[in-house]
């Protein structure tokens, strides 16, 4: 069964810095490895969608490696902002088709 | 193009009744995938449709059920509801599959009372 961790849980950090978020699931036959971020009280909303040939994909100051020999995923976020702030989830699909997600890492980016 | 729709927005019921929830998909999406989201166990991949068949299913009682209508619009049943089921439950659609970008519904959340 597919288990997906993400580290850390929460993280608050000052307007500016670069930031990495990790990932890691246990059975490296995946398809693909997805992005999501999650505003309070609200859906999801897709950043980055990383195949399982490809390494990494990019989208403005976010970006996301895949390394599935080792079974790990980072989410990069470049110069973060404020806006930045919410819950970021990664979900990992393999040979079930069934997505399964991690807990999320919460971000704080404070002025 | 609009984006993914979810009614009601918000249910409160009692334990024992049934509820049905919608999900209207992005124009031209095929594939409707719904999910549960609670605190204590995150979220949790329910079911997928695919032209009105059910591709996947998640590790949900019978009591979850969904369908989808031939313009790929969604509803998923819950019956005799327990205090459990209280969660945000959330639609989203792709393309063909959930192998693709999925472009989640704001949710409806469901309170058991």
């Amino acid at each position: 069964k597919q288990e997906v961790t993400q580290i850390p849980a929460a993280l608050s950090v000052p307007e500016g810095e670069n930031l990495v978020l990790n990932c890691s699931f246990t059975d490296s036959a995946i398809y693909n490895l997805q992005w999501f971020r999650q505003d309070p009280g609200k859906g999801l909303t897709s950043l980055l969608l990383i195949q399982s040939s490809q390494r990494e994909q990019t989208s403005g100051r976010l970006n996301a490696s895949l390394d599935k020999s080792s079974g790990r995923s980072t989410l990069y976020i470049a110069a973060s902002q404020p806006g930045d702030s919410a819950t970021y989830l990664c979900a990992v699909t393999g040979g079930s088709y069934i997505p399964t997600f991690g807990r999320g890492t919460s971000l704080i980016v404070h002025p | 193009k609009a984006g993914v729709t979810q009614t009601p927005r918000y249910l409160i019921k009692t334990r024992g009744q049934q509820v049905t929830l919608s999900c209207s998909p992005i124009s031209g999406h095929r594939s409707v995938s719904w999910y549960q989201q609670t605190p204590g166990q995150g979220l949790q991949f329910l079911f997928e449709y695919f032209s009105e068949t059910q591709r996947n299913k998640g590790n949900f009682p019978g009591r979850f059920s969904g369908r989808q209508f031939s313009n790929s619009r969604s509803e998923m049943n819950v019956s005799t509801l327990e205090l459990g089921d209280s969660a945000l439950y959330l639609c989203a659609s792709s393309p063909r599959d959930n192998q693709e970008t999925q472009y989640f519904g704001p949710g409806t959340r469901l309170l058991v009372l």
